[in-house]
């Protein structure tokens, strides 16, 4: 079945210092990965998106993520976090429905990053 | 602004009331998908439609239902409610081509039943 998991509940970063945040996945043919956020009372964001070619997908609000299927992985990384980033991050894999038409996302259990000043 | 709007934002009822959740999608989308998000279960898919038609369902409870009418409005139908349905819940909507194409959400709608 496919799956994800971002083993990291809780993540706490100084302001200024770099972030990854930790995705891996469970799918059998090529994914479709995906970074969300969702701030405090609000919906989610798409942050960036995978489908295919290069491996290093930028984003928008200065993030990138790295797709390594030898890892099943795809980590999103910030290389200087900034107090507003705080919000949780869910990371997503698109599910094809039977038939090939495209399906649901399928969400992992979510990072919450907090930014110390 | 996604363009997803969803009514009411809050919703607050009794154990064994039933409710209904309003979704329009973005304009041009044909895709809605309605996911529930709650903190044991995280963010959990419940039924896709398309063009009106359900085209996939999730971990949908059967006391819940879902329609997408002609305009392509959806609507899920939640009854005899208990309190582990409290949650937020989402709709989302999509165009549907030859790619893959990106999941605008809504704000959500949060539901607490008392």
């Amino acid at each position: 079945a496919q799956s994800v998991t971002q083993p990291d509940i809780h993540i706490t970063v100084s302001e200024g210092a770099s972030l990854e945040l930790r995705c891996n996945y469970s799918y059998g043919a090529t994914p479709y990965l995906f970074w969300y956020v969702q701030s405090p009372g609000q919906g989610l964001q798409l942050l960036l998106k995978y489908f295919s070619g290069d491996t290093l997908v930028q984003g928008i609000k200065g993030f990138e993520a790295e797709f390594k299927r030898s890892q099943s992985s795809f980590n999103l990384r910030k290389p200087s976090v900034h107090w507003s980033d705080a919000a949780e991050y869910f990371c997503a894999v698109g599910a094809v429905n039977y038939g090939g038409s495209q399906g649901n996302l399928i969400f992992g259990k979510g990072t919450k990053l907090s930014v110390k000043p | 602004d996604s363009g997803v709007t969803q009514t009411p934002k809050h919703l607050i009822t009794a154990t064994g009331q039933r409710v209904t959740l309003r979704c329009s999608p973005r304009s041009g989308d044909l895709s809605v998908y309605w996911y529930q998000q709650s903190l044991d279960q995280g963010l959990q898919f419940l039924i896709q439609y398309y063009n009106g038609e359900e085209r996939a369902k999730g971990n949908i409870l059967e006391r819940f239902s879902a329609q997408q009418f002609p305009d392509l409005h959806s609507e899920l139908n939640l009854s005899s409610l208990e309190l582990g349905d409290s949650a937020l819940y989402f709709c989302a909507s999509s165009a549907l081509g030859q790619t893959y194409n990106e999941q605008f959400f809504g704000p959500g709608t949060r539901l607490t039943v008392l």
